[in-house]
């Protein structure tokens, strides 16, 4: 259960795109369609933006989406908010009823 | 509104047990998996356990497998995690999170409670 690999930071100015990848592997991310995608504030508890790959869960606003290609999902961000500033973790299943997570991604609105 | 509130977490020294509550509130708790998630302050999420609907079926991380057990009452809305065999490198605040399905084996983990914090320390 190795976490998956998310970039440490990634940034952008207002109103830009920006994508997070996520990479792991055969047995986990690229077996299954179930990553889903959490931000998390400063002193928050998680939040879901993004299940079953490309699902927005209710009140996840649309300039969030996410997809696959092989071992690696990622998930972009459109019209970068000051808002958006936060922490975004992945996470899939991994078989055998497990799940493993990214190692995290700083966003940074510039 | 979905309320989940975690509860028994503290100061406990290695080798010795603790056990974790999650009172949830605001929704058909029987109809949801339930799942325990986990983060060292400053770093980032570890999954830990979840439990479908039933009690069915369960899932554990390895670092916590034959250590951690986790359980549900849906008499009373209650989801719980017992820590047995405590290490340092199970300090963390540990979240519950609520799934959207029945089933433990998907990751649409909302809402998310705010978390007890758990020191193994001697």
């Amino acid at each position: 259960q190795s976490a998956l690999t998310q970039p440490a930071s990634v940034s952008g100015s207002p109103g830009q795109s920006i994508a997070i990848s996520c990479t792991g592997t055969s047995s986990d991310v690229g077996s299954y369609n179930l990553v889903s995608w959490f931000q998390q504030h400063p002193g928050k508890a998680p939040k879901l933006m993004i299940y079953e790959g490309s699902k927005r869960p209710s009140g996840v606003s649309d300039r969030f989406s996410g997809s696959k290609s092989g071992n690696t999902a990622s998930l972009t961000i459109s019209g970068l908010q000051a808002e958006d500033e936060a922490d975004y973790y992945c996470c899939s299943y991994a078989g055998s009823t497990t799940f493993v997570f990214g190692t995290g991604t700083k966003v940074t609105v510039l | 509104e979905v309320q989940l509130v975690e509860s028994g977490g503290g100061l406990v020294q290695p080798g010795r047990s603790l056990r974790l509550s999650c009172a949830a509130s605001g929704f058909s708790f029987d109809d949801y998996a339930m799942h325990w998630v986990r983060q060292v302050p400053g770093k980032g999420l570890e999954w830990v356990s979840g439990i479908s609907w039933n009690s069915g079926s369960i899932g554990y991380a390895d670092s916590v497998k034959g250590r951690f057990t986790i359980s549900r009452d849906n008499a009373k809305n209650s989801l719980n995690l017992q820590m047995n065999s405590l290490r340092a490198e199970d300090t963390a605040l540990y979240y519950c999170a609520k799934s959207m399905v029945r089933g433990v084996t998907n990751n649409c983990f909302d809402p998310w409670g705010q978390g007890t914090l758990v020191t193994v320390s001697s």
